[in-house]
């Protein structure tokens, strides 16, 4: 059972716009959601993250918006760069639950 | 070395032997995470740590076993190598709930 959904695989952006990542959890107890990049052979870092008190987290060009209704959560690269190409993996925990539980990632391919 | 360091960085083992992948945190995190990463799958939690010979089972568990017997020192063990084991390993720390982790650059590990 996938708590935390990324359905897109895979999206390409050209360099300068706007890149939009989307996340879905079922799990209702989630009250603390995080972002994180990976490069090939590198592990996760960690990117941006947003508390369920929050529906908007903003840092630099990056953007976490958050909407506990549709248990929906999404990522704004503006503008992007071609560093920005990377795998990007959502994540999500409960109160109190130092677990967190992972997407299954999007791979951001940034065209020149 | 500062942060999570893992080794070997890249394994190939034949079918039936047991393996060992370390983790090594100078980062004091109480919190320790084995996780495989792989395709449509992302990131699954095998088994984590909660202090120092404290630890408890993930989602995939089957097949691997753990041990902490400082707080530095991660070990994951895979009792019986079997195919279904190859995939990338990510150790992770963290300082507890609320807070994003920390990971290792991972192992590539390769069952034959």
């Amino acid at each position: 059972d996938q708590q935390v959904k990324q359905n897109s695989p895979s999206l390409s952006v050209q360099e300068g716009r706007i890149s939009i990542l989307n996340c879905d959890y079922t799990n209702s107890m989630f009250d603390y959601f995080l972002w994180y990049k990976k490069y090939p052979a590198e592990g996760p870092t960690f990117l941006i993250s947003i508390s369920s008190i929050k529906d908007k987290n903003e840092d630099g060009r990056f953007t976490v918006f958050l909407n506990k209704s549709a248990k929906h959560l999404s990522l704004h690269i503006v503008p992007s760069q071609p560093g920005d190409s990377a795998v990007y993996f959502c994540a999500a925990s409960a109160s109190g639950n130092e677990k967190l539980t992972f997407g299954t990632g999007t791979r951001l391919t940034i065209i020149p | 070395d500062a942060g999570i360091t893992q080794s070997p960085r890249h394994k190939v083992t034949e079918t039936g032997t047991p393996v060992t992948l370390r983790c090594h945190q100078t980062e004091n995190h109480r919190y320790m995470y084995w996780y495989r990463q792989d395709p449509g799958h992302g990131l699954r939690l095998i088994h984590y740590s909660y202090g120092v010979k404290d630890t408890d089972k993930g989602e995939v568990s089957d097949g691997y076993s753990v041990s902490r017997s400082k707080t530095e020192d991660f070990l994951l063990t895979l009792e019986s190598a079997t195919s279904s084991q190859t995939s990338v390993y990510f150790c992770a720390g963290s300082g507890g709930a609320g807070y994003g982790y920390t990971f290792g650059s991972g192992t590539r590990l390769t069952v034959v």
